[in-house]
């Protein structure tokens, strides 16, 4: 099967534009995963999707959003950027197996906003 | 509540020796733990889980870790490190609330591997 796929890989904004990043679950996952990596904070959990709703948000404000499709791709959306929204954002997908979900990554989407 | 802890941010092997990387852990039930690894610009790479159905993990690359429920650790070991296993790895550990799964991600142990 094909891995988790994240498009684009590299993205320059300036501040205050918005940035849409797109990612397609490997084939027959439901969830979607987003999470935001920084060298200063480290990985953290945004939100998850879950055939097309939000089942889970971790602690960011509201410029962050996401959305699922009916085959499981996923956007988050990033609005009014900030220099600090600068990182790298990772994309997972999961199933679940005998209630152990396992979570797979793509490569990542790298923002720089200057 | 529960949590996990790498006990190394760095550390720093040379090549043909064994690799030692430590996780403990806190949970309040049977937990599910992960490995990922992560090499420079890239997403992550699951390396091994325990599911509970043997303590002794085998993964990719050589790879394995053991659970100790005593010590509440999940260490992962390699016994020969390669120049290709210098990367960022990360502990998870699972968390099942309200209907669904929340990873909680260590802080990560940096991997250095010298020739």
């Amino acid at each position: 099967k094909a891995g988790v796929t994240q498009t684009p890989r590299y993205l320059i904004k300036t501040r205050g534009q918005q940035v849409t990043l797109s990612c397609s679950p490997i084939s027959g996952h439901r969830s979607v995963s987003w999470y935001q990596q920084t060298p200063g904070q480290g990985l953290q959990f945004l939100f998850e999707y879950f055939s097309e709703t939000q089942r889970n948000k971790g602690n960011f404000p509201g410029r962050f959003s996401g959305r699922q499709f009916s085959n499981s791709r996923s956007e988050m959306n990033v609005s009014t950027l900030e220099l600090g929204d600068s990182a790298l954002y990772l994309c997972a997908s999961s199933f679940t197996d005998r209630d152990q979900e396992t979570q797979y990554f793509g490569p990542g989407t790298r923002l720089l906003v200057l | 509540a529960q949590s996990v802890t790498q006990l190394d941010s760095h550390v720093s092997v040379s090549e043909g020796t064994p690799v030692l990387l430590r996780c403990n852990y806190s949970s309040s039930y049977s937990p599910s733990l992960f490995w990922y690894v992560q090499h420079p610009n890239k997403g992550l790479q699951l390396l091994l889980k325990y599911t509970s159905a043997a303590t002794l993990v085998k993964g990719i690359n050589g790879f394995e870790a053991e659970f100790k429920k005593s010590e509440t650790s999940f260490h992962l070991t390699k016994p020969s490190a390669h120049m290709s296993d210098a990367a960022e790895y990360f502990c998870v550990v699972s968390l099942f609330s309200g209907g669904y799964n929340k990873l909680i991600f260590g802080a990560g142990t940096r991997l250095a591997v010298h020739p």
